[in-house]
Order: C-alpha cells, then structure tokens, then sequence
C-alpha cells in the first residue's frame, strides 16, 4: 500500500462543475502540498499546508490532519484546469523529501 | 527567467552508455532536490542537498547513478552503463532552504531519458 493514496485516479467534468480531489495518507506527516502537472513534465505547487484550509482563486485545499486526509476542490472549472493534480507528504521525521501520490488526471470538457 | 532550468530536455541513448543532466536551481536557493518520474505515476525521490552537501539518498540511487553540487549552485546528476529501467522523466526542484520547516518546491521542466 502506497504511503499516499489519491483519488479518483481520473475524473472527467463539464465546464462549471465543481470539483474535488481527495488524498489520504498513512504517515505523520509536518506538511502536505497540491501540485498540478501539465503534459510535458512541468510541475507547479498549488498549496502548501499543514492544517486547515487555504484559497488561491477557483481552488480551495482543505487537511484534516486527525484523519490524514486532505482535498482539493475546484470551483466552477474550467477546460484550462484540465492537467494532473499530484498530493505530496513531508514526513514529520525531519528528513526533507517529498512522498508522493500518483496524481489525479482531470480533464474538463467545454 | 528565473526558474529552474534543466538540460538537456530530452536525451536518447543506448544501453550502457553514460549520461549527465544538469539542474540550474532559482539563485538564491540553498536546497536542491532529484526525482524521477515514470509515466501514470508520481514522482520518486532520489536525493537532496543542502548547498554543497548531499544529505539525503534514496535506496533507489544505485551506485550507478551519482549526484554532485559542487559549489553549491547547480547540480548534475550522472547515470553509469544505462539501463532500459533507467527511462523515466527525471525532475530537480529548489527551495529556499533557510528554514528546518517545510518548504514551497520549485521544479524545472525535467530531462525525460530514453534508453534504447
């Protein structure tokens, strides 16, 4: 069992509709980060946190660190936020890497 | 531009010969990471460094694979006698690195190896 868990694997939507990207993880962890990957390797970070919510525009991130969960929700999307949304885990062991998810391809439909 | 460079973009070569991609990290930042990334799945960390020094090596680093940051500015990362296992995309990100908290990760555009 992967440390990261991350679902839907793909989710498919209609322009408008909201969306949400769950990741579950099995360590205790000091942050968790949303990424989103574009076709061609490109890797941008969404968020970073470590407790409760944070918004950036159309995209809420949310962590409950008790259940070791957290999601990512888009709001009214957009065929532009079609990409590869990817959790990550820095473990609280002090090491600095990042563990993570295998992504979750959306892809959003005009 | 002031992000991360990596170079080459993509490299074809064939089984058993030695390859060397180089990541120029944002300039002020002291932490540089390596990862590898296969297709359908996320990345993979391979190691780290706090300026020059190495300090975090993954099992997955062979000793056919070697990373240096020799002046604790850009990094190389060196494969010896490829493998066909060996293609993957392969990542270097940069973070500040001024504090032991977690950080905000830069990543370039990655050298995607292709090993014939």
């Amino acid at each position: 069992k992967n440390e990261v868990e991350q679902s839907p694997q793909n989710l498919t939507a209609q322009e408008g509709e909201f969306i949400t990207i769950n990741c579950s993880y099995s360590v205790g962890i000091s942050a968790l980060h949303w990424l989103q990957q574009h076709p061609g390797g490109g890797i941008v970070s969404l968020f970073m946190l470590s407790s409760g919510k944070k918004k950036h525009g159309r995209l809420i991130a949310t962590i409950n660190i008790q259940e070791k969960h957290s999601s990512l929700h888009i709001t009214a999307s957009h065929p532009r936020d079609s990409a590869v949304y990817i959790c990550a885990v820095k473990e609280n062991t002090g090491f600095q890497k990042l563990v993570f998810g295998t992504g979750t391809r959306l892809l959003v439909s005009p | 531009d002031t992000g991360v460079s990596q170079n080459p973009r993509h490299k074809i070569t064939k089984r058993g010969q030695n390859v060397t991609f180089r990541c120029d990290p944002i300039s002020e930042h002291n932490r540089l990471y390596w990862y590898r990334q296969t297709l359908g799945q996320g990345p993979e960390f391979l190691t780290y460094f706090q300026n020059e020094a190495q300090l975090e090596k993954s099992r997955l680093l062979s000793d056919r694979f070697s990373a240096e940051r020799p002046k604790g500015s850009f990094s190389t990362l060196e494969i010896q006698r490829t493998e066909q296992g060996d293609s993957a995309m392969y990542l270097c990100a940069s973070s500040l690195g001024q504090t032991r908290a977690a950080e905000k990760l830069f990543f370039g555009s990655g050298t995607q190896l292709s090993v014939l």
